[in-house]
């Protein structure tokens, strides 16, 4: 099993420009997440979703777009890159909710993304 | 002030040394992350815990749920043990997302 995978693991962008980013997870998982980790910082949710077709907001989504076509998939896109959205962006994946007790979190390797 | 306090920010030990990270969060919890972040980046979940404490090896995490704070010990520390800790909580409900502290950095120095 490859576990969480994320595509690109660089990018450089230039304002304006737009991009995707995907996760996949060959788990089975139900719950998928976005992050944003940036220097002095703790992990930031962007958006995440609950299960195949559903998304949600998390603490920092704007600028961001999701979608999870498919249950092993999550896609985050950037519409129009600003360099505020300079990050590091973690995918990580669930069984189900974390406020479970018996659940825990898989992260992706992460992507650097700079915007000039 | 953040939801999710750790200290200290940075550490650093010499091998061999017992070492403790500790974490204080202000809301209400289901469940307590602590979690690793190597040098490379990498991020893996050391221990989920609601309740009294976990041992994995060298490594014991202990939450007192009233005090509203954990605690991560590290036995006879190593170099390898070198990270960011990371304290996450996990509140109630659907939602199913963590409020992350901004880590703790350890090095252990051989």
């Amino acid at each position: 099993n490859a576990g969480v995978t994320q595509t690109p693991k660089f990018r450089v962008l230039k304002t304006g420009q737009s991009m995707t980013l995907l996760c996949a997870q060959d788990m089975n998982h139900e719950y998928m997440y976005w992050y944003r980790q940036d220097p002095g910082m703790g992990l930031r949710l962007i958006h995440y979703s609950v299960g195949e077709g559903t998304t949600a907001k998390g603490e920092v989504p704007d600028g961001y777009n999701v979608s999870r076509l498919k249950k092993q998939n999550f896609l985050l896109g950037l519409e129009s890159a600003a360099p505020s959205q300079t990050s590091v962006y973690f995918c990580a994946s669930s069984p189900g909710s974390l406020s479970l007790t018996t659940d825990t979190q898989y992260f992706g390797p992460g992507t650097r993304l700079t915007v000039l | 002030k953040n939801e999710v306090e750790q200290s200290p920010q940075n550490l650093t030990a010499q091998e061999g040394e017992f070492i403790t990270i500790n974490c204080s969060y202000s809301v209400g919890i289901s469940a307590l992350h602590w979690l690793q972040q190597h040098p490379g980046g990498g991020i893996v979940s050391l221990f989920m815990l609601s309740s009294g404490k976990k041992k994995h090896g060298r490594l014991i995490a202990t939450i007192n749920i009233q005090g509203k704070h954990s605690s991560l010990h590290i036995t006879a520390s190593h170099p390898r043990d070198s990270a960011v800790y990371i304290c996450a909580v996990s509140r109630g409900g659907s939602q199913g997302n963590l409020i992350f502290g901004k880590g703790t950095k350890l090095s252990v120095k051989p």
